[in-house]
């Protein structure tokens, strides 16, 4: 099936450290979201992005609406040992489907 | 706790088997989606139901499928199991029709053997 190119696959980096991570893809999207998945959890709703340009913060978490509409990024500032988990994305088309196209996913794990 | 339950949380079946798995949406949502995630991959959207009816539909196999009650919970059925079939199967729950806001269950974790 159809997924986003997300990056970096993985990261392993020093508590404390800020984190970036960006998902792209070669169609438009008309709404973004972040999701983190815990290990033998769900996926849990971060942030939604749902104009181009737009920034939006979660805590520590901020992400961005690219403004070609064809990206996405997320940054995690001083990174925390519960920060560690899966983060995906997840972009819509603007055919108007309601199916959202996930990213593969960037494995996060912080060294205390 | 999302709020949506799935069971069964673990199911080991034989090739060729059939299987359903179950969803309970959280209280009021009226949308139900199902998605599949194999080992290491992200998630691929099946099929989304909502208020009983059916959505829209994803990469779902013809071997598989879906309904929602009356009562909205929802059943995944997946048939003539294949080794390939193996992953984590999820369920997400919206109270509209748009599944921005959706809460995904903890999944079942099927293992064909």
């Amino acid at each position: 099936g159809q997924q986003l190119n997300q990056s970096p696959q993985s990261m392993f980096i020093q508590e404390g450290e800020d984190v970036s991570m960006n998902c792209t893809s070669s169609s438009i999207f008309n709404t973004w979201l972040w999701y983190k998945q815990d290990p033998g959890e769900g996926p849990v709703l971060l942030i939604a992005l749902y104009k181009a340009g737009e920034l939006t913060s979660n805590g520590r978490l901020t992400a961005q609406f690219g403004i070609t509409r064809k990206d996405s990024f997320l940054n995690i500032s001083a990174s925390i040992p519960s920060d560690v988990g899966i983060y995906f994305c997840a972009g819509r088309p603007t055919s108007g489907t309601y199916k959202y196209i996930f990213g593969t996913g960037t494995r996060l794990k912080v060294l205390a | 706790d999302s709020g949506v339950t799935q069971t069964p949380k673990h199911l080991i079946t034989a090739t060729g088997q059939r299987v359903t798995l179950r969803c309970s949406p959280r209280s009021g949502d009226l949308s139900v989606y199902w998605y599949q995630q194999s080992l290491d991959q992200g998630l691929q959207f099946l099929i989304h139901y909502y208020n009983g009816e059916e959505r829209a539909k994803g990469n779902i196999l013809e071997r598989f499928s879906a309904q929602q009650f009356p009562d909205l919970h929802s059943e995944l059925n997946l048939s003539s199991l294949e080794l390939g079939d193996s992953a984590l199967y999820f369920c997400a729950s919206s109270v509209g029709a748009d599944n921005t806001e959706a809460f995904f269950g903890q999944g079942t974790r099927l293992t064909v053997v």
